[in-house]
């Protein structure tokens, strides 16, 4: 069945370095993925999305990478900073705009 | 502009009662979601309407879960009867409705959630 799942719950980095979330999916057929943020008490936000034509996309301190041969993505965060602690969900899109997220990851940035 | 709004924000029930969440979608946008995301685990999608319509509600528990969106604008999601295994916060997410080529169009919009409490 569909399911996008995380290599990593938890990932602790010291403030300054660079982060990487890793996330595997197994749908073959999903063309879009994101990338969302969820603090304590909030709803998801989203980071940066990819499509399935693209290996790589970067945004504010923010770079994406889609490995579409081993079902791969992952995030990565530059100059992690303390506001970054939150979970990261990866999340990708099937046919009608349908949205599976994946467990997650649990990021902790130590000052 | 203003964001996708939730009540209540929690909720403390006792099994076998019922509970209703309410969400507005940020206005315009007409594909509307509610995901059911238990403590520790990612959001799971529950029903997902376009306008007044159901698009797909196959995770939907129907014995007990129902979902309303009758004017294509704002939602219910009940719950009757609860049981334990319901606590979680329900999400209320919205998307505009026309992905075009714009990759920012399909992305979610979610509401804070509602937390639920089943005991």
């Amino acid at each position: 069945g569909e399911s996008v799942g995380l290599h990593l719950p938890t990932l602790s980095v010291q403030e300054g370095d660079n982060s990487i979330i890793n996330c595997a999916y197994s749908n073959s057929a999903s063309d879009y993925f994101i990338w969302y943020k969820q603090e304590s008490g909030k709803g998801p936000q989203f980071i940066i999305d990819i499509r399935s034509n693209m290996d790589k996309r970067q945004g504010q301190r923010v770079t994406v990478l889609l490995n579409k041969t081993v079902k791969h993505l992952s995030l990565q965060i530059a100059a992690t900073q303390p506001g970054d602690s939150a979970v990261y969900f990866c999340a990708e899109n099937t046919g009608g705009f349908k949205t599976i997220f994946g467990a997650g990851t649990r990021l902790f940035v130590k000052a | 502009e203003a964001g996708v709004a939730q009540s209540p924000r929690y909720k403390i029930i006792e099994k076998r009662q019922s509970v209703a969440f309410w969400c507005n979608p940020i206005s315009g946008h007409a594909t509307l979601y509610w995901y059911q995301q238990i403590l520790g685990q990612g959001p799971k999608l529950l029903i997902q309407f376009q306008n007044n319509g159901v698009v797909d509600d196959s995770q939907l528990p129907k014995d007990r879960f129902s979902a309303e969106r009758l004017k294509g604008v704002d939602s219910t999601l009940k719950i009757q009867p609860a049981k334990l295994e319901d606590s979680a916060v329900y999400l209320c997410a919205s998307r505009p409705h026309s992905s075009g080529g714009s990759s920012g169009a399909n992305v979610l919009t979610f509401g804070a959630g509602s937390r639920l409490t089943v005991l």
